[in-house]
């Protein structure tokens, strides 16, 4: 079975800091991927950064990059300029390969992110 | 830009009560699944489903919930005589396909389901 853990329940940070989000996991998987989604106070899931397990570069999307360590089965999200459209809840997640790919999301607890002016 | 649709966006009903959700996925993928999330905490994969059938489901999905693709468009979860403590957001996601970028589920907004 796999295991994310967020240890972060909230942070506070200032506008145009950058911010990392912890995530470590745990699986027995050779191939996994893993995943961090945004949900704002609205509710809704919004996908922000992927990273395969054998991929050799640490993934990158605009604002958000992924601390991808795979011998301390780590995979930080760091949001660099943050800005006050950045305050909600972080989730990390993982889905493995062995399911034939229609494996489910395995999601941590959360990091509740709110960024001050 | 094509997203996952679900109704209703909110459904109270009484214990005991049978509710079915409603979701359309992107309409090219191939992979479908629901996700639930009690209020306040982590989101739970429920169940997957691929070429008409149900690839894998977690422990909450037991007797009491059944999914269906009823037509090419439609991904359907029913709740059975429904308890307390199946109140919940229900997400429905879906996913293109196998490698690369296809690794992404999109969600959908998620259906609020109350149950008095």
């Amino acid at each position: 079975a796999q295991k994310i853990t967020q240890t972060q329940p909230g942070m506070f940070v200032q506008e145009k800091e950058a911010v990392t989000l912890d995530c470590t996991y745990d699986t027995s998987d050779q191939s996994y991927g893993l995943f961090w989604y945004k949900q704002p106070s609205s509710g809704e899931m919004i996908f922000l950064i992927y990273q395969g397990s054998y991929d050799e570069q640490n993934a990158t999307e605009g604002r958000y990059s992924l601390n991808f360590q795979k011998a301390r089965k780590s995979a930080n999200l760091v949001i660099s300029a943050s800005q006050l459209g950045d305050s909600a809840m972080y989730f990390c997640a993982m889905s493995v390969a062995s399911g034939g790919g229609a494996d489910g999301l395995t999601f941590g607890k959360g990091t509740h992110l709110i960024i001050q002016p | 830009e094509p997203e996952v649709t679900q109704t209703p966006s909110h459904q109270v009903t009484q214990m005991g009560q049978e509710v079915i959700l409603r979701c359309v996925p992107i309409s090219n993928h191939l992979y479908f699944y629901w996700y639930r999330q009690i209020l306040g905490q982590k989101v739970e994969f429920l169940v997957s489903f691929y070429n008409n059938e149900i690839s894998e489901k977690s422990e909450i999905f037991d007797d009491q919930f059944s999914v269906e693709r009823p037509d090419g468009s439609n991904f359907t979860l029913k709740i059975r005589s429904t308890k307390l403590e199946d109140s919940a957001m229900y997400f429905c996601a879906s996913r293109e396909g196998w490698g690369g970028s296809s690794y992404e589920q999109y969600f959908g907004p998620g259906t609020r389901l109350t149950v008095t």
